[in-house]
């Protein structure tokens, strides 16, 4: 199947600083990515769609402003977590796929741990 | 938000036994997503059915969808303890523009030796 990476892997940072993940399809192209969120024994939560070219669509919650996304070309978008707290502390995941409707392909997920 | 649910939420069985996991969902569909995660892992894709299947199989997988019920599920034949680890369904929702995936809650299933 298709690759994702995601770069770091794992970051633990202090309170207040922001950090920048990110998401690369390695093999295709992608217009869209997603970026996702899972805390502990928890299942995947959708933050936003990235839109190559465009502003990113945040699902209900999520602070556009506390989690910047940019999807600066076909195969990149970054999240940064911006001025990062404790409870941001979580596992981000991104997903991509060569079609719309098809099968999406994760990343291996980021590791944030905030102090 | 979530739209999936699935259950059980947990599963231990032996080695050689089957594993049946379920999913339930809300709305019209695309498709339907099977992925499996590993502790602390990334998502591996499984089996993705369409909105006009019923039934697909991968191997020692066979995933079953009834759209009339909004339902699907996950069958592993002869499980291994490989096979430990947790389940997830996704569905992409006709209402997206396509790609976007509603994760259900997710079963762990444990396979012991």
């Amino acid at each position: 199947g298709a690759v994702v990476s995601q770069h770091p892997s794992r970051v633990i940072c202090k309170s207040g600083t922001s950090v920048k993940i990110e998401c690369r399809s390695l093999d295709f192209q992608a217009t869209t990515m997603f970026w996702y969120r899972q805390f502990p024994k928890q299942s995947l939560m959708l933050m936003a769609t990235s839109n190559e070219g465009s502003k990113a669509t945040y699902e209900q919650g999520v602070e556009k402003d506390k989690f910047l996304i940019n999807h600066a070309s076909l195969t990149l978008s970054t999240l940064t977590v911006t001025s990062a707290h404790p409870e941001d502390s979580s596992f981000y995941i991104c997903s991509a796929g060569p079609a719309r409707g098809e099968t999406q392909y994760f990343g291996p997920g980021t590791r944030l741990l905030v102090l | 938000s979530q739209q999936g649910e699935e259950d059980p939420q947990a599963l231990s069985i032996q080695e050689g036994e089957n594993a049946t996991m379920n999913c339930s969902y809300k709305t019209s569909i695309n498709n339907l997503q099977w992925y499996r995660q590993n502790s602390g892992r990334g998502l591996v894709h499984l089996i993705l059915i369409r909105s006009n299947e019923r039934e697909k199989h991968s191997g020692r997988l066979r995933v079953t969808l009834d759209t009339s019920k909004k339902s699907s599920s996950l069958l592993i034949t002869a499980s291994r303890a490989a096979d430990t680890a947790s389940y997830f369904c996704a569905t992409d929702a006709t209402y997206n523009q396509g790609g976007k995936l509603i994760f259900g809650q997710g079963t762990e299933l444990s396979v012991k030796p």
